[in-house]
């Protein structure tokens, strides 16, 4: 069966401590593994496409990289503005996780 | 205006009423899906339009009801609804049914109460 699952279902994060977000996926036919950053009462914005193993892409303290089996989502020395939830997706299969909710504390 | 645009931005209806949510996309993509977030629930599809013609529909109640009179509009037509049809109701487009290199571009959602 596809799906996408993250982890850890919830982060709080001390400004400037980096970590990382995991999404685990079994997507059979993978046409891109997306990174979606969602705020409250808003919906999804695009962040980043993955297509292939080894990949990485960058964004300023995101940087998101892709194995055959997962993608990490990492922030380095995060902001309070980078609070929100973090959705991994397969959009071709219409697959969503259930999201990161990040909190980074000042 | 650019994006997708949905209205209203919150509603509150009764089990017996009849409502519409509206979404409009200025993007010229070819595709529009309707998609219903409960808390702690990944996105879930309901439907998808592609070049006004309807393509999936995943097991939606009868209670909602989807419409594209072109490739700009979708409407999602309400009526008795339930208690836990309460949600964000999202709205979506992209360039064609594979995606493209930038997935989807959401609206900003309906958040709907059902009373």
């Amino acid at each position: 069966e596809d799906q996408v699952t993250q982890s850890p279902e919830a982060l709080r994060l001390q400004e400037g401590e980096s970590s990382s977000l995991n999404c685990s996926y079994t997507v059979s036919g993978l046409r891109g593994l997306f990174w979606y950053r969602q705020d409250p009462g808003k919906g999804p914005e695009f962040l980043f496409t993955l297509y292939s193993a080894g990949e990485e892409k960058e964004k300023e303290r995101l940087k998101a990289t892709l194995t055959k089996k997962e993608s990490f989502l990492h922030i380095t020395a995060p902001k309070p503005e980078d609070s929100a939830t973090y959705l991994c997706a397969a959009p071709h299969k219409y697959i969503f996780g259930t999201g990161t909710r990040l909190k980074v504390l000042a | 205006e650019t994006g997708v645009t949905q209205t209203p931005r919150h509603l509150v209806m009764g089990m017996t009423n009849k409502k519409s949510l509206k979404c409009e996309q200025h993007l010229g993509h070819n595709a529009m899906y309707w998609y219903k977030q409960s808390a702690k629930k990944p996105l879930e599809l309901m439907f998808v339009y592609s070049l006004e013609e309807r393509v999936e529909n995943n097991s939606v109640p009868s209670r909602f009801s989807p419409e594209c009179p072109n490739s700009s509009h979708l409407f999602l037509h309400l009526h008795t609804l339930q208690p836990e049809d309460s949600a964000l109701y999202l709205c979506a487009s992209s360039q064609d049914r594979r995606t493209g290199s930038y997935g989807y571009t959401f609206g900003s959602g309906t958040r709907l109460t059902v009373v």
